[in-house]
C-alpha cells in the first residue's frame, strides 16, 4: 500500500514563527503536492513538485515556500506564520502521466497560529 | 475557468436510504473525474474515477457516471450505512503544461448517516 506520512498531526505556533511541515512518501512517486483545506473552500493547491528540486506554484502560494531535496520528501515552509494560515494542511503524491493518475494523501496536519 | 461545483451539505440520511450527491464541472478539454472520500481524522482517499464520457466508476457500492452532455458526475449509492459518514469531494484532473497534472476539487459535502 502507498503510504504518505506527515510529520505532525497537530501544531500550535505563534505569529511570526517559521514553520516547517514535512511529508514523506514511500512509493517512488514523481509528483508531490501541498494543499490547505478550509471549511466551505475544499482543497486549494499551494505548491507542487514534479521532480527533485523542481517546484511550481499552485493557486495560493503567497506566504509559503517549499523544498524537495529528495524524491520521497516534500517540505512546506511558512516563512513567518500568520493567523490566516491556521488551517488543515494535506500532502499528496502521485505517479506521472496517465489518465488513471490518482493522488494519495497523508492524514493531514492541523496548524493553529496564535 | 475550470471548476467543480457540488451540492452543499451537510446531508443527513437514515441507514439504508438512497444517496445522491450532485457534482457538475466546467473544464476545457476532456478531464478525468474523481470522487474522493475523507473519513473523520483522516486524509482523502480515492473512492472512484472515470476517465472518459459514459464511463461508470464504482467502488464499495458507490457509483458515478461521466456525463459529458450535462457535464456531471453525480455520486449515488443504493443503501447507505453508518460507516459511510464522511466528507465527499468531487474533483477533476487536467493535463498541465508540466508533467504533473493538477486536480481541482469541489468544496466537499459532509454526509451523516443515522442508525
Amino acid at each position: 500500500d502507498v503510504k504518505v506520512t506527515q510529520s505532525s498531526r497537530y501544531l500550535v505556533k505563534r505569529t511570526g514563527e517559521k514553520v516547517f511541515l514535512e511529508c514523506v512518501q514511500d512509493m517512488d512517486h514523481e509528483n508531490m503536492f501541498w494543499y490547505r483545506q478550509d471549511p466551505g473552500l475544499g482543497l486549494r493547491l499551494i505548491y507542487f513538485s514534479y521532480d527533485v528540486k523542481m517546484k511550481e506554484k499552485g493557486d495560493i502560494p503567497e506566504g509559503y515556500s517549499v523544498s524537495r531535496e529528495k524524491k520521497e520528501r516534500f517540505s512546506l515552509i511558512l516563512e513567518s506564520a500568520s493567523t490566516n494560515q491556521t488551517s488543515m494542511y494535506l500532502c499528496a503524491s502521485s505517479f506521472t502521466g496517465t489518465a488513471q493518475e490518482t493522488q494519495y494523501f497523508g492524514p493531514g496536519t492541523r496548524l493553529l497560529v496564535l | 475557468g475550470n471548476s467543480v461545483t457540488q451540492m452543499e451539505g451537510p446531508v443527513t440520511l437514515s441507514e439504508e436510504a438512497f444517496l445522491t450527491i450532485n457534482c457538475t464541472y466546467t473544464a476545457t478539454g476532456y478531464p478525468s473525474l474523481f470522487w474522493y472520500v475523507q473519513y473523520p481524522g483522516e486524509g482523502l482517499q480515492l473512492l472512484l474515477k472515470a476517465t472518459k464520457a459514459d464511463d461508470k466508476g464504482s467502488n464499495k457500492g458507490f457509483e458515478a457516471t461521466y456525463r459529458k452532455e450535462t457535464t456531471s458526475f453525480h455520486l449515488e449509492k443504493g443503501s447507505v450505512q453508518v460507516s459511510d459518514s464522511a466528507v465527499y469531494f468531487c474533483a477533476l484532473r487536467l493535463w498541465g503544461y508540466s508533467s504533473a497534472s493538477k486536480i481541482i476539487f469541489g468544496s466537499g459535502t459532509r454526509l451523516s448517516i443515522r442508525p
